[in-house]
């Protein structure tokens, strides 16, 4: 058990439709990353907060967007969902702003399917 | 534009033997390299953290090689076991002031009794 918490675990849901994605950080933990995992494009960077400030972007849709709140859990809104969207979203956090040079703790994971 | 290739793609050993699994990245300039361990459906699971000074690192069986000059990583497993099946994930960061990590695809390795 890494410490990251995200709910729910599993999520179908529709074309067209808008979906949040929950994740509560380690204790003690200030930055939050989202990543993308998908058959065909494996592993993808989303976005990073810091302490509720946007630190990184990567590739991430416009009709996607984050936040991270004052208790450091963060939220992330899928809207417009299409086919491709399928995928398992990791949360993962760790204790610095910005480096990657401390390692990073990933959450279980939500698996999402659009049909 | 950056990049990780990871080979093999997948591999398939006995236990008990070891096996090497490499990295090749185009990321400039290059801030870290990571290599992550992911069991099927569950997230991953950090194994090394490597620098542009470092040239290897250990974290138990698994050891990290990093050749900055090539821009080649490689991951060393010994005396591998059942559990160590899983995707071995190859990560490297830049340091253009965001440090937004380059993920290759992984190489899928099955440990067969």
């Amino acid at each position: 058990d890494s410490g990251v918490t995200q709910t729910p675990k599993h999520l179908i849901t529709a074309t067209g439709q808008r979906v949040t994605l929950r994740c509560s950080p380690r204790s003690g933990d200030l930055s939050v990353y989202w990543y993308q995992q998908s058959l065909d494009q494996g592993l993808q960077f989303l976005i990073q907060y810091y302490n509720g400030e946007e630190r990184a972007k990567g590739n991430i849709l416009e009709r996607f967007s984050a936040q991270q709140f004052p208790d450091l859990h963060s939220e992330l809104n899928l809207s417009s969902l299409e086919l491709g969207d399928s995928a398992l979203y990791f949360c993962a956090s760790s204790v610095e702003e910005a480096g990657g040079l401390y390692e990073q703790f990933f959450g279980p994971g939500t698996r999402l399917t659009v049909l | 534009k950056n990049q990780v290739e990871q080979s093999p793609q997948s591999l398939i050993i006995l236990e008990g033997k070891n096996c090497t699994l490499q990295c090749n990245y185009t990321v400039s300039p290059f801030s870290n390299l990571r290599w992550y361990k992911q069991d099927t459906g569950r997230g991953p699971v950090s194994l090394t953290i490597m620098t542009f000074s470092e040239n290897t690192k250990s974290n138990g069986r698994y050891t990290a090689t990093l050749d900055a000059d090539t821009k080649q990583s490689s991951l060393h497993i010994t005396a591998s076991q059942l559990s160590d099946s899983a995707s071995y994930i190859c990560v490297v960061s830049d340091s253009g002031g965001s440090y937004i990590p380059t993920f290759g695809r992984g190489t899928s390795l099955i440990v067969h009794p």
